[in-house]
């Protein structure tokens, strides 16, 4: 049975920083890319980042580029969200999320773990 | 960036009836397109990958249609555990974009 588990988030300042851990098993984790997506309370969901197999390539949404980095530890099966200069608007449930079969698709996803950016 | 416009924000349906759910694009996105379902307090599942093939155990009742920039969900008869948000996602191109969702609520 394949598990995401979220950790690592919690209440932080604006400006703050938070790194996030999705702990994964049931799979061979480094045959599969990965994905971060997010969801603001009460409203829709929002991609975040793409990590390849092997962590050589990875992509970002315009409203984090520069703040966030996406990595990942195969040796551990985790994958990583290292989040700087967070903001406001950066308060969200955050999901981990597994690719499919190298299409993108995200057929397996966490629970999410909670960042809350307030003073 | 492609932009996903789902419709209707809301559709209210009564079980046994049928639910036609339509996501555009701002782009052809080809067939790469995805819609997923979201239940309260649950992380999101996939439905429907490629614009119309079912992913794994999804029931039968559930099927995409649709290329390019028109994509249609159809639930031919809803169940009560089909009351729920339905999202649409775009892989043709990063940025990944989601559509903002259409809730499926019980008349």
């Amino acid at each position: 049975e394949v598990q995401l588990l979220e950790s690592g988030g919690g209440l932080v300042q604006p400006g703050g920083s938070l790194r996030l851990s999705c702990a994964a098993s049931g799979f061979t984790f480094s045959s599969y890319a990965m994905s971060w997506v997010r969801q603001a309370p009460g409203k829709g969901l929002e991609w975040v980042s793409d990590i390849s197999r092997s962590g050589s390539n990875t992509y970002y949404a315009d409203s984090v580029k520069g703040r966030f980095t996406i990595s990942r530890d195969n040796s551990k099966n985790t994958l990583y969200l290292q989040m700087n200069s967070l903001r406001a608007e950066d308060t969200a449930l955050y999901y981990c999320a597994k690719d499919r079969k190298r299409d993108g698709y995200n057929d397996e996803w966490g629970q999410g773990t909670l960042v809350t950016v307030s003073s | 960036e492609v932009v996903l416009t789902q419709s209707p924000a809301t559709l209210s349906l009564s079980p046994g009836e049928r639910a036609t759910l339509s996501c555009r694009a701002s782009q052809s996105v080809r067939n790469y397109l995805a819609w997923y379902q979201q239940k309260p307090g649950q992380a999101p599942r996939l439905l429907i990958y490629d614009a119309s093939n079912r992913a794994t155990g999804i029931p039968a009742r559930f099927s995409g249609s649709g290329s390019g920039t028109d994509f249609t969900l159809t639930i031919s008869s809803l169940e009560p555990e089909d009351f729920a948000v339905y999202y649409c996602q775009q892989r043709s191109s990063w940025p990944v974009t989601f559509g903002g969702g259409t809730k499926v609520e019980i008349k």
